[in-house]
C-alpha cells in the first residue's frame, strides 16, 4: 500500500521556466511534509518542509503547496536550473513516530 | 548544520558473508536512527528503526535476523546484513533526527552501495 505517491516518474523543463512536482498521499495521520532532493549513489538532501497548519511555505526558489483536502502537495521551483536536474521525493509523517514515508520519486530534467 | 556520516560508501563482498555498515551522526546527539533502502529507480523503503538502547522495531516483511540493527550509542547505529545473498544488493541509507527537535526533517548519509557476488 502506496501511502505517499509521486504519479509522474519524469518531467523536463526548460531552463528559466518553472517546475511542479506533485504529490500525493493517503494517510489523513500525516502532519509534516517534506521534499527531498537525490542524486544517484547519495543520500538524499532535504530541500524544503511544511506543517499541516500551513497550505504554503516558500524558500529562495523553492515553494510548497499543500492542500489538506485534496490530500495534495507539491513543490514549484522556480525559476528553474540546470543544477537542479536530480530526482525528487515526497514524504510525510505523521501519528506517534518519527519515519518518513517516501514517495517513489520523479526525475527532474532541466534543459539549458 | 546536521551531518550524518555512513561508512563504507562502497563494499563488495561474497555471498555467505556479513557487512557491516556504520551511521554516525557527527555533530547532534540522536536517539533514534533509521535505516533505508533504495532498488534501482525505487523509492526509498524504511526497513527498520534503530532506538537507542533498546532493541530495533522492524517494519513488515523485513528479516530481523537477517539486517542485525545495534544503536550502541547516541551517535552510533550499525546494520549488519548476515549471511549476504545477491538479492540483498542494493543502496542502504541511513539517517537520523536531531533529539529534542520537533518537526525537524531526517538527514542522511550518503549511502553504501553493497553489491554480493
Amino acid at each position: 500500500d502506496q501511502q505517499v505517491k509521486q504519479n509522474s516518474p519524469s518531467l523536463s523543463v526548460q531552463e528559466g521556466r518553472i517546475s511542479i512536482l506533485n504529490c500525493d498521499y493517503t494517510n489523513s495521520m500525516f502532519d509534516y511534509f517534506l521534499w527531498y532532493k537525490k542524486y544517484p549513489a547519495e543520500g538524499p538532501t532535504f530541500l524544503i518542509s511544511i506543517s499541516s497548519i500551513k497550505d504554503k511555505n516558500e524558500d529562495g526558489r523553492f515553494t510548497v503547496f499543500l492542500n489538506k483536502s485534496a490530500k495534495h502537495l507539491s513543490l514549484h521551483i522556480v525559476p528553474s536550473q540546470p543544477g537542479d536536474s536530480a530526482v525528487y521525493f515526497c514524504a510525510a509523517r505523521g501519528g506517534a513516530t518519527n519515519k518518513l514515508i517516501f514517495g517513489t520519486g520523479t526525475l527532474l530534467a532541466v534543459q539549458p | 548544520g546536521a551531518v550524518v556520516s555512513q561508512h563504507p560508501s562502497r563494499v563488495i563482498c561474497k555471498s555467505g558473508t556479513s557487512v557491516k555498515i556504520e551511521c554516525r551522526s557527527l555533530d547532534f546527539q540522536a536517539t533514534t536512527m533509521f535505516w533505508y533502502r533504495q532498488f534501482p529507480k525505487k523509492s526509498l523503503m524504511l526497513m527498520a528503526t534503530s532506538n537507542e538502547g533498546s532493541k530495533a522495531t522492524y517494519e513488515q516483511g523485513v528479516e530481523k535476523d537477517k539486517f542485525l540493527i545495534n544503536h550502541a550509542s547516541l551517535t552510533l547505529s550499525t546494520l549488519t546484513v548476515t549471511s549476504a545473498h545477491p538479492e540483498d544488493s542494493s543502496f542502504y541509507i541511513c539517517s537520523a533526527i536531531k533529539d529534542g527537535t520537533s518537526n525537524s526533517p531526517l538527514h542522511f548519509g550518503n549511502g553504501t552501495r553493497l553489491t554480493v557476488t
